[in-house]
């Protein structure tokens, strides 16, 4: 079945210490996008890449930085983690912007 | 604006059906969207409907659209315990970039 992969589930970290997030999709869609959830909120968009081309939200902060070597894969690098990056990341695809966006599993960041 | 409301505590029992509501601003929106996120997991796409569609019906689910009130609905015919999740609304808006913006979520709570 064609789906969005993330890889770990579960990741724990030391605070300042870089991590970063994997995920992985066979839907051959264009366009592979990060969310940030905080217990209790909604997913929170931290940049999306359409193609190669990385688009960054204003708000995200310099130490959250994201790279895709190829279409399938996507990760999230964060530089120097602190105790508020402890969260839930969604990674998510889909075919250009307008459509539906097909989510993994999510990865939960602890952060001690 | 991009506001997108719920309510944060639906309480039903089982068999009964649901209906959670969702609230926007922006009436430029496209395709709205209505996700289930159970405990710990990613977001699973329930059902969506367009812009300019009044309601649509899937199975058990029944989604309702009244773009005059910007108010957008899901009804869950014969609730069951297996439907206990957070369901968030979603919009994606044409003239903000084709960004995905989500409510605050509602949790549903079935008890028998």
């Amino acid at each position: 079945d064609a789906m969005v992969i993330q890889n770990p589930r579960y990741q724990v970290t030391q605070f300042g210490k870089p991590v970063t997030l994997s995920c992985s999709q066979t839907l051959n869609h264009n366009v592979m996008y990060w969310y940030q959830q905080k217990s209790s909120q909604a997913p929170k968009l931290l940049f999306h890449y359409y193609d190669k081309d990385f688009n960054n939200e204003a708000d995200t902060p310099d130490n959250f930085q994201s790279r895709r070597p190829n279409t399938s894969f996507c990760f999230l690098d964060i530089r120097s983690p602190g105790l508020g990056d402890a969260a839930m990341y969604l990674c998510a695809t889909s075919r250009d912007i307008p459509n539906q966006r097909f989510f993994g599993p999510g990865t939960r960041l602890t952060v001690l | 604006g991009e506001d997108v409301e719920q309510s944060l505590f639906l309480s039903v029992r089982e068999g009964d059906s649901s209906v959670i509501n969702c609230t926007y601003t922006d009436s430029s929106s496209t395709y709205l969207y209505w996700y289930k996120q159970e405990p710990g997991a990613g977001l699973q796409l329930l059902t969506y409907i367009f812009s300019n569609m009044d309601m649509k019906q899937d199975q058990r689910l029944t989604v309702l659209l009244n773009k005059k009130d910007k108010h957008l609905s899901l009804r869950i015919a014969d609730t069951q315990t297996g439907d206990s999740a957070i369901y968030f609304c979603a919009e994606i808006l044409t003239g903000g970039g084709n960004k995905l913006t989500f409510g605050t979520g509602t949790q549903l709570k079935v008890e028998l």
